[in-house]
């Protein structure tokens, strides 16, 4: 299966963007990428996905490279209210279904 | 409001217990999913239902079993012949099967003594 890496930690400041890194080496050409974040005692909420070009929404920005080895989730201001785990995930195909390959994920620490 | 529900939060066994997790949704979803997520590991998936009296298995699917009744329930049994049953269980649901993103619950976490 495809797999993805990310950072263990990261650290922030508040109401500075925020890049959190995803290398994804062995994506095929249908992979999309996900990312999750889980809030302490949540459970993951869906931020944002993608598949070749770069996207936005409300929540982050996704940075997708040409190549589409790595991407990169941006929080364009973080706030208090960000510090996570940020899962990077590839949806894969598996037969007749698709199948979500979760990463390690990022522990995001956001200073005051 | 709209929303997945797990229940218990906390819950503490003895070993060779069986013990259901419940999750509720109220979302509309047809597809619901059981995932188990412990330390150092990314979440893994133990059964999903696609729709009512439908489930299949996940990539860790033994020593569990669910069940399907109505749309809106997924509990998932823990049985005694999960050898590793302790972890922190996550229930989602979406639209249908392989489309839209997921929802989850809050989460139970299952320690057994």
């Amino acid at each position: 299966d495809a797999k993805t890496t990310q950072p263990n930690s990261m650290e922030s400041n508040e109401e500075e963007p925020v890049h959190l890194p995803c290398n994804h080496s062995t994506i095929s050409g249908t992979d999309y990428i996900h990312w999750y974040r889980q809030l302490p005692s949540q459970g993951p909420e869906y931020v944002i996905h993608g598949l070749t070009s770069n996207v936005n929404n409300r929540m982050a920005s996704l940075a997708i490279a040409e190549d589409r080895k790595s991407s990169t989730l941006i929080l364009h201001r973080a706030t208090l209210r960000d510090a996570a785990v940020y899962y990077c995930i590839l949806r894969v195909n598996a037969g007749n279904n698709r199948k979500l390959i979760w990463g390690l994920g990022t522990s995001l620490a956001v200073n005051p | 409001d709209g929303g997945i529900t797990q229940s218990p939060k906390y819950l503490f066994r003895k070993e060779g217990q069986n013990v259901t997790l419940s999750c509720e949704q109220n979302l509309n979803h047809d597809a619901m999913y059981w995932y188990r997520q412990d330390p150092g590991q990314g979440l893994r998936l133990i059964y999903y239902s696609q729709i009512v009296n439908d489930f299949q298995k996940g990539d860790i699917a033994e020593g569990y079993s669910v069940s399907r009744e109505k749309k809106e329930s997924f509990p998932l049994t823990v049985t005694s012949a999960q050898k590793n049953p302790t972890a922190f269980y996550l229930c989602a649901s979406r639209v249908a099967h392989n489309t839209g993103e997921l929802f989850f619950g809050e989460g139970s976490r299952l320690t057994v003594l």
